[in-house]
C-alpha cells in the first residue's frame, strides 16, 4: 500500500522559515516525480512544486517561485519543503502528493493527510 | 497559467438522481500527438485529501464506483454522478495537469442531497 506521511507544519512568524518532509512508502520512491499541493481554508488545491525523479529538475508556481525549495532523499525515501519568507497567505495545509505514473504530467494518486502550516503573529 | 472554472458552485441533488458538474479550461489541455486530454476530477469529503476520481478526462480510477464518469472535448469537461449516493457528499475539483509549471485546479463544486 503507498504510503505518503507529512511532517514538520507548524505556527510560524511572518518572514520566517519551515522545513515540511514526506516519508513515503509501498512503492520505488525514486521512480517517481513527486508534488507538493497546498489548501488554504475553505479553498480548492493549489499545485506549490514538483520535482524530476532524480532530484535535479524543480518546478514550482509562481506563488512561492524564489521562496520555497523542493528536494528529495531518494536513499531514505523523503520528500522535503524548505519554505522561507513566509507570508499570512501561505497559510495552508500542505500535502505531498504521487503523480499516477512515472510521467510528471500525470494524474495525482494518491495524497498524504497533510500537515497544516500556519503563518500568523 | 492555465484557468480553470466549474460550474455550478453547489448543487443539492435527491437520492438515486443525477448530478453534473461542469469543467471549462482557458485554453486547451490535450497534445495533438496522443490525442489524451490532460484533466482530472477529485472527490474531498471533510477533513480529507482529495481522492483521485477520473484521470485522462474519462479513465475511471480503480475502485471507483462507475456511477461516477467523466466526459468532455476541446476546452469542455463534465463529471457525472449518475445515481448519488449519501456517501457521494463531497466538494468535487476538476484539474489540468497539461503545463508545467502550474497544474491549476477548479474552485471546486459542493455537492449535497435535496
Amino acid at each position: 500500500e503507498v504510503r505518503l506521511v507529512e511532517s514538520g507544519g507548524g505556527l510560524v512568524q511572518p518572514g520566517g522559515s519551515l522545513r515540511l518532509s514526506c516519508a513515503a512508502s509501498g512503492f520505488t520512491f525514486r521512480s517517481f516525480p513527486m508534488n507538493w499541493v497546498r489548501q488554504a481554508p475553505g479553498k480548492g488545491p493549489e499545485w506549490v512544486a514538483a520535482l524530476s525523479a532524480p532530484g535535479d529538475r524543480t518546478y514550482y508556481a509562481n506563488s512561492v517561485k524564489d521562496r520555497f525549495t523542493i528536494s528529495r532523499d531518494n536513499s531514505n525515501n523523503t520528500l522535503f519543503l524548505q519554505m522561507s519568507s513566509l507570508r499570512v497567505e501561505d497559510t495552508a495545509v500542505y500535502y505531498c502528493a504521487k503523480p499516477r505514473s512515472v510521467l510528471l504530467r500525470s494524474a495525482f494518486d494518491p495524497w498524504g493527510q497533510g500537515t497544516l502550516v500556519t503563518v500568523s503573529s | 497559467d492555465i484557468v480553470m472554472t466549474q460550474s455550478p458552485d453547489s448543487l443539492a441533488v435527491s437520492l438515486g438522481e443525477r448530478a453534473t458538474i461542469n469543467c471549462k479550461s482557458s485554453q486547451s489541455v490535450s497534445y495533438s500527438s496522443n490525442n489524451k486530454y490532460y484533466l482530472a476530477w477529485y472527490q474531498q469529503k471533510p477533513g480529507q485529501p482529495p481522492k483521485l476520481l477520473i484521470y485522462w478526462a474519462s479513465t475511471r480510477e480503480s475502485g471507483v464506483p462507475d456511477r461516477f464518469s467523466g466526459s468532455g472535448s476541446g476546452t469542455d469537461f463534465t463529471l457525472t454522478i449518475s445515481s448519488l449516493q449519501a456517501e457521494d457528499v463531497a466538494v468535487y475539483y476538476c484539474q489540468q495537469y497539461y503545463s508545467t509549471p502550474g497544474f491549476t485546479f477548479g474552485p471546486g463544486t459542493k455537492v449535497d442531497i435535496k
